[in-house]
């Protein structure tokens, strides 16, 4: 089945870096655009960034400027995030989404089951 | 960025009881609205896309509609496994706003 596995969460002290991953499976992957959602904890959600399916096309929200990299890699079927200078308000789980638009609409299915990133000194 | 304002943040209700919730666009977003459910611990789960299209396998108690900047979803017969966080989500823009939620009690 159309399966998203995230990872490499973890708790990270404040001013380091970041990379996570997600690996998806069941789909094919290179036809897909892809997000990154996260949701600090007690929190609502919150989105972070798109990418385009080939990879070409890539958007952040104003919270994300700046720090955050979203890349992928067809070739493995794995989507990432890269952040940098975390910060303590960067504590969330990290949730991948496929995106799926046809005519009329746009929404995130599936989702991953997330990764929690911890900012803490 | 579009803005979405999504009510109310919490409600309580009974076994069998008819719920709504509303979401409002601060400008016209046509049918770009989804509305996902959350259980603790989980990953966000899609009801209906496009504002009415319910998704395969969401019972038929759940239903979308609306147009425009307002929206709601109603769940018909509530049922205890209803019990979760509902989010209402716009994607008209390249900012895909979530609404802050609303916690469903039973």
């Amino acid at each position: 089945q159309e399966q998203l596995v995230e990872s490499g969460g973890g708790v990270v002290q404040p001013g380091r870096s970041l990379k996570l991953s997600c690996a998806a499976s069941g789909f094919s992957f290179s036809k897909y655009a892809m997000h990154w959602v996260r949701q600090a904890p007690g929190k609502g959600l919150e989105w972070v960034a798109v990418i385009s399916f080939d990879g070409n096309n890539k958007y952040y929200s104003e919270s994300a400027k700046g720090r955050f990299t979203i890349s992928r890699d067809n070739s493995q079927d794995t989507l990432f995030l890269q952040v940098n200078t975390l910060r303590e308000e960067d504590t969330a789980v990290y949730f991948c989404a496929r995106d799926r638009e046809d005519f009329g609409g746009r929404w995130f299915d599936p989702w991953g089951q997330g990764t929690l990133v911890t900012v803490s000194s | 960025d579009i803005q979405v304002t999504q009510s109310p943040s919490s409600l309580s209700a009974s076994v069998g009881d008819r719920v709504t919730i509303t979401c409002r666009a601060s400008q016209s977003i046509s049918t770009y609205l989804n509305w996902y459910q959350q259980k603790p611990g989980k990953a966000p789960k899609l009801l209906i896309s496009a504002a009415s299209r319910l998704q395969s396998g969401v019972p038929s108690r759940f239903s979308g509609s609306g147009s425009g900047t307002v929206f709601t979803l109603a769940i018909s017969s509530l049922q205890p496994e209803d019990s979760a966080n509902y989010y209402c989500q716009e994607s008209s823009t390249n900012a895909w706003t979530f609404g802050q939620g609303t916690k469903v009690e039973i």
